[in-house]
């Protein structure tokens, strides 16, 4: 069964800090994808980076960097010069490729930075 | 463009009584999907549309749920004998065909009195 797992319910950072929040993952599959959304406290769920299973470079885009490590199943997010406004819970997920279209997400992480 | 929207933001109904949450997804994208939110707790897939695929109805949590799309786009995620248990956010996403990216819409909040 695939499963993602967050084993840090909370963090804080000091502003302009950089910050890594965990994530590893169990699955069989060869062929899966990693996500990290962001939930601010009014609700919405943003995307904010993506990396395939096959993908030979870690992911970035802007702040966020996906730090993979395949043979550990580990996809920790870290996000770089953290922002008042990147407080908020932060969520794992893998998709299985191959037509499985479904997330399965971790219970999450809920950042606070401090100023 | 705009996004992904659902309605009501919110709904307070009595035990018992059925519900019906409504999403319209980005226009354009062909799949779509439910998730609900529990306090404090990750995502719980519910089910998947693609297209005129049968839908994936895998993570519906007993027979009181169902949900339709029609005609490709709006979809309804209709509870039945809502239960106290049943309250939680629910969410919708939708993607384009071929696209890893899902886009979230602000959820309805349920709760069930």
């Amino acid at each position: 069964a695939q499963k993602i797992t967050q084993t840090q319910p909370g963090m804080f950072v000091q502003e302009k800090e950089a910050v890594t929040l965990d994530c590893t993952y169990d699955t069989s599959d060869p062929s899966y994808g990693l996500f990290w959304y962001k939930q601010p406290s009014s609700g919405e769920m943003i995307f904010l980076i993506y990396q395939g299973s096959y993908d030979q470079q870690n992911a970035t885009e802007g702040r966020y960097s996906l730090n993979f490590q395949k043979a550990r199943k580990s996809a920790n997010l870290v996000i770089s010069a953290s922002q008042l406004g990147d407080s908020a819970m932060y969520f794992c997920a893998m998709r299985r490729s191959g037509g499985y279209n479904k997330l399965i997400f971790g219970a999450g992480t809920r950042l606070a930075v401090h100023p | 463009g705009a996004g992904v929207s659902q309605s009501p933001s919110n709904k307070v109904t009595e035990k018992g009584k059925d519900v019906e949450l409504r999403c319209d997804p980005i226009s354009g994208h062909t799949a779509l999907y439910w998730y609900r939110q529990s306090l404090g707790q990750g995502l719980e897939f519910l089910i998947y549309f693609q297209g005129n695929s049968a839908p994936d109805k895998s993570g519906l949590p007993s027979d009181r749920f169902s949900a339709e799309r029609t005609g490709g786009s709006v979809s309804t995620l209709t509870i039945q004998r809502t239960q106290q248990e049943d309250s939680a956010v629910y969410l919708c996403a939708s993607s384009p065909q071929g696209f890893y990216e899902q886009y979230f819409g602000p959820g309805t909040r349920l709760t069930v009195t």
